[in-house]
């Protein structure tokens, strides 16, 4: 069965602090992706990788950064966490063809106070 | 822009019936488009794939159809169960490399 984890189901942190989420992958999926999302608005893709070291923005990508320098991991960073990033952020891979599904993890939810 | 519009009230219906979910798209057409489904708390898992020349996908007690004429897509959940419980989203893809885009979803209530 194919494994999606991130590093935390719950995390709080304050306004101005840098936050690192993880997300490990154990099926060697080429593609991954962080969404974030919030009730009424779905899911939004933040930024995605094709490959090892590569990375390209999603559709709201500001206050954001990512990196991936293994395959099976790939990082969202918040560099200064501000209140409007509260939300339930969620990692997904697959493998490269356009129409593969997605395979989520279980979320993290993050409170920024 | 891409949009996509799903029922936003929840659908209540009772066990046994057909639910009904509507996906309604603008603009071009994409060339797959998924569904998935999310329980409170967890991730979404996918269920279907339809691609654009095709009318109807079935996989057990699920259809799917897509109409690129209407720009809709609908999903039908027959003999439903309170386990069907649960929000689904569609999901469009256009052909560059397997970037989706989300509806909001629809909250499924199936009650005994």
């Amino acid at each position: 069965d194919v494994k999606v984890t991130q590093s935390s189901r719950y995390l709080v942190k304050r306004t101005g602090e840098k936050v690192f989420l993880e997300c490990v992958q154990d099926m060697d999926h080429e593609n991954m992706f962080w969404y974030r999302q919030d009730p009424g608005l779905g899911l939004r893709l933040i930024y995605f990788s094709y490959d090892v070291k590569m990375k390209e923005k999603g559709d709201i990508p500001e206050g954001y950064s990512v990196s991936r320098e293994k395959k099976e991991r790939f990082s969202l960073i918040l560099e200064s966490a501000s209140t409007n990033q509260t939300s339930m952020y969620l990692c997904a891979s697959s493998y490269p063809a356009a129409h593969n599904e997605q395979y989520f993890g279980p979320g993290t939810r993050l409170t920024v106070t | 822009s891409q949009k996509i519009e799903q029922n936003s009230e929840a659908l209540n219906i009772q066990e046994g019936k057909t639910a009904t979910l509507t996906c309604n798209y603008t603009n071009y057409s994409p060339a797959y488009l998924q569904w998935y489904r999310q329980d409170p708390g967890r991730g979404p898992v996918f269920l279907l794939l339809i691609r654009e020349n095709e009318k109807e996908k079935r996989k057990e007690r699920l259809k799917v159809t897509f109409d690129t004429t209407l720009k809709q897509s609908l999903f039908h959940i027959t003999a439903s169960q309170p386990a069907d419980s649960a929000t689904y989203l569609c999901a469009l893809i256009y052909n560059q490399g397997g970037k989706l885009i989300f509806g909001q979803g629809t909250e499924l209530s199936v009650k005994p």
